[in-house]
C-alpha cells in the first residue's frame, strides 16, 4: 500500500514571498502520478498541479512548481509570489494508474496562511 | 460544465438515524468516487463507480454504508444507524474515464455531524 506524508501541519508566509511545502511518499510502484490539491476554507478541493513519475522534468503551472525527486520519493510544492488567495489546506496525493479505479491516496495536509 | 455538486452541504442527525447524500458529477463523467475526510486528515477513499457499476469498496465502508449510481448519472451514499464516528466531510469526485489518467474534480462535500 502507498503512503503519503506531509510533515508540516501548518505554515505561514508574508504575501509576495516564496514558500515550499514538503511531501514524501512510499511506494513500490515505478509508474505513478503525484498531485497537489488545494482546499480553500469552506470551498471545494481543486487541482493545483500534477506530475507523472516517468517525466524527469518538473511540472510548472504559473506561480506553482514542483521539485520531484523520484529516488528520494519526495514531491515538494513551491509557490512563488504568494497571494492572499493562496491561503488554504494543501494536500499531496498519490495515484497508481490502472484500468478502472484510480483512487487517490492523500497526505494529512498542510494549512498555509498568507499574511498581508 | 457546472462542476460536481453535492446535496445537502450540511447534515446534522441524531445517532441511530439514517442519512442519504447525493452527488451529481460533471455530465458525461464515467468515473465517480466517494471519499471521507475527518478533521485534521486528508480524504480517504470509500468507493468507486465506473458508470453504474460499483467496482471497488474500501474496508472503511462498513455494512451500514451503501452507495448507488443508477443509470450511471448521480450517486447516493446512505449511512444507516449513524454513529458519532461517522461525523466527517463526505466528498464526491468525478473524472472522464476516457483513457489516460484523468483529473478528479471534487464537489464541495457534505459535512455530517452525528449527535
Amino acid at each position: 500500500a502507498q503512503t503519503v506524508t506531509q510533515s508540516q501541519p501548518e505554515m505561514s508566509v508574508q504575501e509576495a514571498e516564496t514558500v515550499t511545502l514538503s511531501c514524501t511518499y512510499d511506494t513500490s510502484e515505478s509508474n505513478y502520478y503525484l498531485f497537489w490539491y488545494k482546499q480553500p476554507p469552506s470551498r471545494q478541493m481543486i487541482l493545483v498541479i500534477r506530475q507523472e513519475a516517468y517525466k524527469q522534468q518538473n511540472a510548472t503551472e504559473n506561480r506553482f512548481s514542483v521539485n520531484f525527486q523520484k529516488a528520494a520519493k519526495s514531491f515538494s510544492l513551491k509557490i512563488s509570489d504568494s497571494q492572499l488567495g493562496d491561503t488554504a489546506m494543501y494536500f499531496c496525493a498519490f495515484m497508481k494508474p490502472q484500468f478502472g479505479n484510480e483512487k487517490l491516496t492523500f497526505g494529512t495536509g498542510t494549512r498555509l496562511t498568507i499574511i498581508p | 460544465d457546472t462542476g460536481v455538486s453535492q446535496d445537502p452541504r450540511h447534515k446534522i442527525t441524531k445517532r441511530g438515524q439514517n442519512v442519504t447524500f447525493r452527488c451529481d458529477p460533471i455530465s458525461e463523467h464515467n468515473r465517480l468516487y466517494w471519499y471521507r475526510q475527518t478533521l485534521g486528515q486528508g480524504p480517504e477513499f470509500l468507493t468507486y463507480f465506473q458508470n453504474e457499476a460499483q467496482l471497488e469498496k474500501s474496508r472503511l465502508l462498513s455494512d451500514r454504508f451503501s452507495a448507488e449510481r443508477p443509470k450511471g448519472s448521480f450517486s447516493t451514499l446512505e449511512i444507516q444507524r449513524t454513529e458519532q464516528g461517522d461525523s466527517a466531510m463526505y466528498l464526491c469526485a468525478s473524472s472522464t474515464g476516457t483513457g489516460g489518467t484523468d483529473t478528479q474534480y471534487f464537489g464541495p462535500g457534505t459535512r455530517l455531524t452525528v449527535l
